[in-house]
């Protein structure tokens, strides 16, 4: 079955910057997303990149997609403490199936 | 604008008592709905989706039931609580099926003692 893989946990130092990645399965994805989950909260939608594109920037976040190789990641610039979170990657998978999440990367933030 | 509701935030019961989770969106017509539960270090489980009343597809044979009694509501059921069931359940719905973005609610949490 399709499985997206994360690696679990993520550390880094206030002011420098993260990189998550993702290793996704289906090829004919059209969308790939990252979601933030905060303690105890729902996900939200962090920002998405279209299958036909290399990299998207929005602020301190850049995703990068090497679609040869099934990989995402996704970089904060100056990780600040509020970014502490899980970052989940999903794919869309093909037909019409919901989308397929990683198990999610926790993010901590040392001040 | 859209939003989703979930009810209730916490619940505490004990094995083998029945469940009811409610999920509601306003703000919307027609939406995809889904259950998912969040357990300690397991990710995002997707239980059960629905593209329309009535309509509910399941993804993991278990305990739990879902039903969709109206267009812009989804329910989460079971007739007996195990421990496993503990975990954080979270409602989402979409505009399109598949590749369609998710909007998250804010969860419930259920410990099942």
């Amino acid at each position: 079955g399709e499985d997206v893989e994360q690696s679990l946990f993520l550390s880094v130092r206030e002011g420098d910057s993260s990189v998550i990645n993702c290793t996704y399965t289906d090829s004919s994805s059209t969308y790939l997303y990252w979601y933030k989950q905060e303690p105890g909260a729902g996900l939200q939608l962090l920002t998405y990149i279209f299958s036909n594109m290399d990299m998207k920037q929005d602020q301190r976040l850049t995703v990068l997609l090497n679609k040869k190789d099934k990989h995402l990641s996704l970089r904060i610039a100056d990780t600040q403490t509020g970014d502490s979170a899980i970052y989940f990657c999903a794919e869309t998978p093909s037909g019409n199936t919901p989308l397929v999440f990683g198990k999610g990367t926790r993010l901590s933030v040392i001040a | 604008s859209q939003t989703i509701h979930q009810w209730p935030a916490t619940l505490v019961q004990p094995v083998g008592s029945p469940l009811s989770l409610e999920c509601t969106v306003e703000g919307t017509s027609n939406p995809n709905l889904y259950w998912y539960r969040q357990a300690a270090g397991r990710g995002l489980q997707l239980l059960f989706y629905s593209v329309g009343i009535g309509q509910i597809s399941s993804e993991v044979p278990q305990n739990l039931s879902a039903s969709r009694p109206q267009d812009r509501q989804f329910i989460l059921s079971s007739k007996k609580l195990l421990l496993s069931d503990s975990g954080f359940y979270l409602c989402a719905w979409s505009v399109l099926a598949g590749a369609g973005e998710q909007f998250f609610g804010p969860g419930t949490r259920l410990t099942v003692l």
